[in-house]
């Protein structure tokens, strides 16, 4: 069965660079979430979107932001990246309209910020 | 963690045991999950119990939700090497709203 699929696997970035990760939801599925778990921590919540809209937010810095797009695929932004943003940067689906809450997640992207 | 704890933090137990792992979590929910995480990697999505069940089962887990003392239990038994991973409950108060993760605990099987 698809899964959701997050690009790129590994990251390493320089203090103050952008970064883009970006997530494709399983097909069919309505929501998108984006999580943090830095290392030794539980995934925190950072944002999420149904339908194309933003529909709650969590401890996402005012340096992050994130949209999700017309085929669902979602990109996380991150801007003037920190040293503490290392961390694994999971993205999940879910198929919320169909009344199924298990949210599924993706492989996750490693971000070193050297 | 911003949701309760989760116990114990780490377990060692010998492989055909079983391992019992418990979550707590702070106010009412719709529904708790649990996942597995080996070292580093993917979260994968174990079982999903809604408020209004107390137990249920999905091969060699089960799991019981205790609504009125805010707790569950992941139960694995006979276990398995393969079994060594991280586990977390993680509760979702909104229905298919953000969850809210428990620190984990650490289950290593030894063969």
């Amino acid at each position: 069965a698809a899964g959701v699929i997050q690009s790129p696997r590994h990251l390493i970035k320089e203090k103050r660079e952008t970064a883009t990760l970006k997530c494709y939801p399983i097909p069919r599925h309505d929501t998108v979430y984006w999580y943090q778990q830095g290392p030794g921590q539980d995934p925190q919540f950072l944002i999420s979107f149904y339908e194309k809209m933003q529909s709650d937010k969590g401890s996402i810095p005012d340096r992050f932001s994130a949209q999700q797009f017309s085929d669902y695929h979602s990109e996380l932004n991150m801007s003037s990246l920190e040293l503490g943003d290392s961390a694994l940067y999971f993205c999940a689906s879910s198929f919320l309209a169909g009344g199924r809450e298990t949210q599924y997640f993706g492989p996750g992207t490693r971000l070193l910020v050297l | 963690s911003q949701q309760g704890e989760e116990d114990p933090q780490a377990l060692s137990i010998q492989e055909g045991e079983n391992a019992t792992m418990n979550c707590s979590y702070k106010t009412s929910i719709n529904n708790l999950q649990w996942y597995r995480q080996n070292s580093g990697r993917g979260l994968v999505h174990l079982i999903l119990i809604r408020s209004n069940e107390r137990e249920k089962h999905s091969g060699r887990l089960r799991v019981t939700l205790d609504t009125s003392k805010k707790s569950s239990s992941l139960l694995i038994t006979a276990s398995r090497a393969a079994d060594t991973a991280s586990y977390f409950c993680a509760t979702d108060y909104n229905q298919g709203g953000k969850l809210i993760f428990g620190q984990g605990t650490e289950l290593s099987v030894k063969p």
